[in-house]
């Protein structure tokens, strides 16, 4: 079974400086999609970025990049120019790709890392 | 366009009672998905159904809970007898069907507390 693993329960940013989150998963399976979900304080989740397994190309979205490394099974993300918008819940997740069996349309999540932005 | 919508926001309950949490998809996309978080673990998946039809349910703890999904749209998920253990926040994605990079959108979730 696919397992995903955050080790950091919580992190801290200056307001405009670099804030990076680890994420590694274990799996045996040879394509997946990898994502980052962000939740703010009493709202809603929201998908940041996500990572096809097939594409060496690391996702960006703006100011969130992610550092994908699959021989090592590690997706973190990289939060550029940190703003006080950016404080939440941030969850990395995998989900299967066809042909795998198993639930393919779920998401196996990790336990989180709660990000702080001080001014 | 509306985004996932789930009722209620909270709900407090008894051990033993029973409790029916409901959730309304994005129009027009046929996957639902059911999470659970129970404070201080992972979201786990509970079930997903596509239109109306169930088609992973390997997520549910046990029989005490039961969801529908009639017609293709909103669905619900009832905890009948709830007991302690239940308590936790209930998320409800959906998606399209299509591409398996298909992005799930989330709702705000329903937090349950059972005393």
């Amino acid at each position: 079974a696919q397992t995903v693993t955050q080790s950091q329960p919580e992190m801290s940013v200056q307001e405009a400086e670099t804030v990076t989150l680890s994420c590694t998963y274990d799996t045996s399976e040879s394509d997946y999609y990898l994502f980052w979900y962000k939740q703010p304080p009493s709202r809603q989740m929201i998908l940041v970025i996500r990572q096809e397994a097939y594409k060496q190309q690391n996702a960006t979205e703006n100011r969130f990049s992610v550092n994908f490394q699959k021989a090592a099974k590690s997706f973190s993300l990289k939060i550029s120019d940190s703003q006080l918008g950016d404080a939440a819940m941030y969850f990395c997740a995998y989900r299967s790709a066809p042909p795998y069996g198993g639930s393919q349309g779920n998401l196996i999540f990790g336990k989180g890392t709660k990000l702080s932005v001080k001014p | 366009e509306a985004g996932v919508t789930q009722f209620p926001s909270h709900s407090v309950i008894e051990k033993g009672q029973t409790v029916t949490l409901r959730c309304d998809p994005i129009s027009g996309h046929d996957n639902l998905y059911w999470y659970r978080r129970v404070m201080g673990k992972e979201i786990k998946f509970l079930l997903h159904f596509v239109k109306e039809s169930k088609q992973d349910e390997s997520g549910m703890p046990n029989n005490r809970f039961l969801a529908e999904r009639t017609g293709g749209t909103y669905s619900t998920l009832k905890v009948q007898p709830a007991e302690l253990e239940d308590s936790g926040v209930y998320f409800c994605a959906s998606s399209q069907l299509g591409p398996s990079t298909d992005t799930q959108y989330f709702g705000p979730g329903t937090r349950l507390t059972v005393l």
